[in-house]
């Protein structure tokens, strides 16, 4: 049991360059959810999906879009990387919205370097 | 404004030693709360939960405690252990409001 799955784990881009982050959950999960980690700051949330077909701006969203692919896999992607996005980003699933007491299960993260 | 603050924003301890980890909120109104680990180059892991109800929860040699009235919460590690070494997350939900805010994190470090 994989639980979430993030790819790539390391990239390195330079300004202006598009990428897309990939995530995909095995536990059939209804709700999945982008993050992005700062040293010394608390996990910010970018975008999240609450079902399949659906999905919403969080806390960080510009500069960055996503696609639910469908219910276990979902993407983020930098049109147009800067180096402000430099960031650990995590990918996490819920069985439910709004969580409902339920955890989010955490993918291991993608490490990207915009130079 | 709904916030989460964790202290301290790092500590040591000798194996073996006690400590507590200390969590404030302005989360309102309150569902849940919650306490993560994260080892180093991993996500998050949920530790346990505390609702509106609960007091105290145990889960090994971790021992949550939760005070709705002062709204903050403790983690309380017994007899740690090198594999202790982590951040440790407190997270908040709003009730009916569907997201989550985090704390900071608290950096442990256990040394031999």
């Amino acid at each position: 049991n994989a639980g979430v799955t993030q790819t790539p784990k390391f990239q390195v881009l330079k300004t202006g360059q598009s990428m897309t982050l990939q995530c995909a959950q095995d536990m059939n999960h209804n709700s999945m959810y982008w993050y992005r980690q700062d040293p010394g700051m608390g996990l910010r949330l970018i975008y999240y999906s609450a079902s399949e077909g659906t999905t919403d701006k969080g806390e960080v969203p510009n500069g960055y879009n996503v696609s639910r692919l469908n219910k276990r896999e979902f993407s983020l992607r930098l049109e147009s990387a800067a180096p402000s996005q430099t960031s650990v980003y995590f990918c996490a699933s819920s069985e439910a919205w709004p969580g409902l007491g339920q955890p989010q299960h955490f993918g291991d993260g993608t490490r990207l370097s915009i130079l | 404004k709904n916030q989460v603050e964790q202290s301290p924003q790092s500590l040591i301890i000798l194996e073996g030693k006690n400590c507590t980890l200390q969590c404030n909120y302005t989360v309102s109104p309150f569902s849940n709360l919650r306490w993560y680990k994260q080892d180093t180059g991993r996500g998050p892991v949920s530790l346990t939960i505390m609702t509106f109800s609960e007091n105290t929860k145990s889960n090994g040699r971790y021992t949550a405690t939760l005070d709705a009235d002062t709204k903050q919460s403790s983690l309380h590690i017994t007899a740690s252990q090198l594999s202790d070494s982590a951040s440790y997350i407190c997270v908040v939900m709003r009730t009916n409001a569907g997201k989550s805010t985090f704390g900071d994190g608290t950096t442990l470090t256990v040394k031999p």
